[in-house]
């Protein structure tokens, strides 16, 4: 069955980088259906879509436009993972981070990893 | 760009009803699909309802979905409920530059 294991520092100091891995297991990071995403959850802004990576006849990113300065999300296919890195960041970057597939690429996250507890502090 | 707005909270009885809305602000409820995760404490969403009205896998027919073009809202029923439907509910619809526009959720107590 299809798995999404997260890993990456529970605390970033700010003005640094966050870091965060999702490893697939069950698909492929590849696949030309579906979509890779990472979405936050926090109290002052809910569920938050982030961005997402996903291969067609080649690879595309979208990012959302509250962090679109500062994001980066990618493939890594020697691993069948995604990363995401987010610059810059501040106490309001504080949440709960989730990698999600989305099977078809219009939004339906049908699995997502165990989620990320990060705090933005110094 | 739209938004998604649910109520904060509901209440209901083990064995009742709930219906929980969610009312697009703009643009049509039928022009894209609908999506409902359930959130537990603790646990990452998991979807319970996709296309507005098709369940997964393993989701019991207790939950149902439905949209309504006259109110631009969708729905979240679920019937005969039980201690363990007591969660957090978010909807969730796909827009151009963002396919993960959810609704602020809505807090399902079962007492």
């Amino acid at each position: 069955q299809i798995q999404l294991q997260q890993s990456g520092p529970g605390l970033v100091k700010p003005s640094q980088t966050l870091s965060l891995t999702c490893a697939i297991s069950g698909d492929s990071v590849s696949s030309t259906s579906a979509a890779w995403s990472w979405i936050r959850q926090s109290p002052s802004r809910g569920l938050e879509w982030l961005g997402r990576t996903y291969y067609r006849t080649k690879w595309y990113s979208d990012y959302a436009t509250s962090v679109k300065s500062r994001i980066t999300i990618k493939p890594d296919t020697s691993n069948n993972q995604f990363s995401l890195q987010l610059q810059s960041v501040t106490p309001e970057d504080t949440a709960l981070y989730y990698c999600a597939r989305d099977r078809s690429g219009y939004g339906y996250f049908d699995h997502w990893g165990q989620g990320t507890r990060v705090i933005v502090s110094s | 760009n739209f938004m998604l707005t649910q109520p904060h909270s509901v209440s209901e009885s083990p064995g009742k009803t709930v219906i929980i809305s969610c009312t697009r602000s703009s643009g049509s409820i039928a022009s894209t699909y609908v999506q409902w995760y359930q959130q537990r404490p603790g646990d990452a969403p998991t979807m319970v309802i996709y296309e507005d009205n098709q369940r997964p896998s393993g989701v019991p027919d207790r939950f149902s979905g439905s949209i309504d073009s006259s109110s631009n809202s969708a729905s979240l029923t679920i019937s005969g409920l039980k201690t363990e439907d007591e969660a957090d509910y978010y909807c969730q619809s796909y827009d151009t530059n963002n396919p993960g526009v959810f609704g602020g959720g809505t807090k399902l107590t079962v007492l």
